[in-house]
């Protein structure tokens, strides 16, 4: 069974500072996406990572993949609070087009 | 830019109803799907739909569920005899079927409460 790891669960940080969002799967797969989730609503795709070493950036976040550790990681640089979500990291089994696994989330919030 | 819609946004329901929840996928996209979410957990699968028919359908997708494409546009999940455990968000999502370079859109969700 594919098992998807976040950490931290939970996030609280000041705005300007830097973090990262770890996510561990337990598959082979080189297929990885970020999706971002304000409350009570619905999932926003961030990135989609397809090979090992892919990196992507979009303002203040960038993902990246390292498919031989099987780790994806999110970093945030200089936090605003705009940020504040919960992120989830999600893999497929390769093939595309078929059911994701979603990782636990991170519930980030930015404290101005 | 073209989304996926669900309706209804919040459906009550009394334990044992049927319930019927909707969505319109983007009018290009293949591949469709139904995942849920229980409040503060992670996002689940449930079923997945190509070419008219279910290609994947998880444990939580048991007999009292059932998906159909009534039509060209509408996808839809039944729940034939809601239990207080069906409570939760249901997420209405498509792709456009080009190996997974593109990421599945999600809906707005349907917030399901079984009282």
């Amino acid at each position: 069974e594919l098992k998807v790891e976040q950490n931290p669960l939970f996030l609280s940080m000041q705005e300007g500072k830097n973090y990262t969002i770890y996510c561990n799967y337990s598959t082979t797969s080189d297929r990885l996406y970020w999706y971002r989730q304000d409350p009570g609503k619905s999932l926003e795709s961030l990135f989609v990572l397809l090979s090992n070493g892919a990196v992507k950036q979009e303002g203040r976040l960038m993902a990246s993949l390292d498919t031989k550790a099987r780790l994806s990681t999110l970093h945030i640089t200089a936090a605003v609070h705009d940020l504040s979500a919960t992120y989830f990291c999600a893999v497929d089994r390769d093939f595309g087009n078929e059911k994701l696994t979603f990782g636990t989330g991170t519930r980030l919030t930015i404290i101005p | 830019e073209p989304e996926v819609t669900q309706t209804p946004s919040h459906q009550v329901t009394q334990m044992g109803q049927e319930v019927i929840l909707r969505c319109v996928p983007i009018s290009n996209h293949l591949y469709f799907y139904w995942y849920r979410q229980i409040l503060g957990q992670k996002v689940e699968f449930l079923v997945s739909f190509y070419n008219n028919e279910i290609s994947e359908k998880s444990e939580i997708f048991d007999d009292q569920f059932s998906v159909e494409r009534p039509d060209g546009s509408n996808f839809t999940l039944k729940i034939r005899s809601t239990k207080l455990e069906d409570s939760a968000m249901y997420f209405c999502a498509s792709s456009v079927g080009d190996s997974g370079n593109q990421p599945q859109h999600f809906g707005d969700g349907t917030r399901l409460s079984i009282l």
